[in-house]
């Protein structure tokens, strides 16, 4: 079966280094998305990771390996905002999106 | 986890047609579900709110009379694209509110991928 694997909550301190984790089993693969979704908002994309590596945009990293089936979602210089749910989504081999649980991300100050 | 299935997964059609996308909240009843389109490596883009029995939220910018959304029960939304043309070609998604309110948790679809020949 497929299967998208990440850890229900997280807690952080302002300022500092989160890494909130996914891992994935799916026929095929076509991309793995990272979205941040505040309450009664779209989810907001933050990243495409499809070859292996380190993804750097700003304050947000994400990195992928392929073989091991795993990315990771790097947020750093934490802020009290970041707080929000982050879904991990991968595309199989027919394109469709395989959803994670999402991460609760709670920081304090 | 709930669970919400899309159907179908893939469609091709002609332009001109009208195709119809369904929705469904498998194990919950959702009052509230919501439709998006996502276009490559960008967020998804809302489209429309869909309440169960009255008429659908439609977000500025999105022809309602071309994306026709019916929520007639509290497990089943469906998008129709009239009239389809190439440019209608994307990526849709659906989510599906379980419990009321801003605390109700959404579970999203598989995505249902157009494309219009």
């Amino acid at each position: 079966g497929q299967n998208i694997d990440q850890p229900t909550e997280m807690t952080a301190t302002e300022g500092a280094i989160v890494q909130i984790n996914c891992t994935y089993q799916t026929s095929g693969f076509n991309g793995l998305f990272w979205y941040q979704q505040h309450a009664g908002e779209a989810p907001t994309f933050l990243s495409y990771n499809v070859l292996d590596g380190l993804e750097e945009k700003g304050r947000f990293s994400s990195f992928l390996s392929r073989s091991k089936g795993y990315s990771y979602l790097l947020l750093k210089e934490l802020q009290m905002k970041d707080s929000a749910p982050y879904l991990c989504a991968v595309s199989d081999s027919n394109y469709q999106l395989i959803w994670g649980a999402g991460t609760k991300l709670i920081i304090k100050p | 986890g709930a669970v919400v299935s899309q159907h179908p997964s893939r469609v091709i059609c002609k332009s001109g047609t009208s195709v119809k996308i369904e929705c469904r909240s498998l194990d919950f009843q959702a009052t509230t579900m919501f439709w998006y389109r996502q276009f490559p490596k960008q967020s998804l883009m809302l489209m429309a709110t869909s309440n169960e029995g009255s008429k659908a939220t439609y977000e500025q910018g999105v022809e309602k009379d071309k994306f026709l959304i019916n929520h007639a029960s509290l497990t089943l939304s469906t998008l129709t694209v009239t009239s389809a043309h190439p440019e209608d070609s994307s990526f849709y998604i659906c989510s599906a509110k379980k419990g009321t309110g801003d605390t109700g948790e959404l579970f999203f679809g598989e995505g249902s991928r157009l494309t219009v020949l």
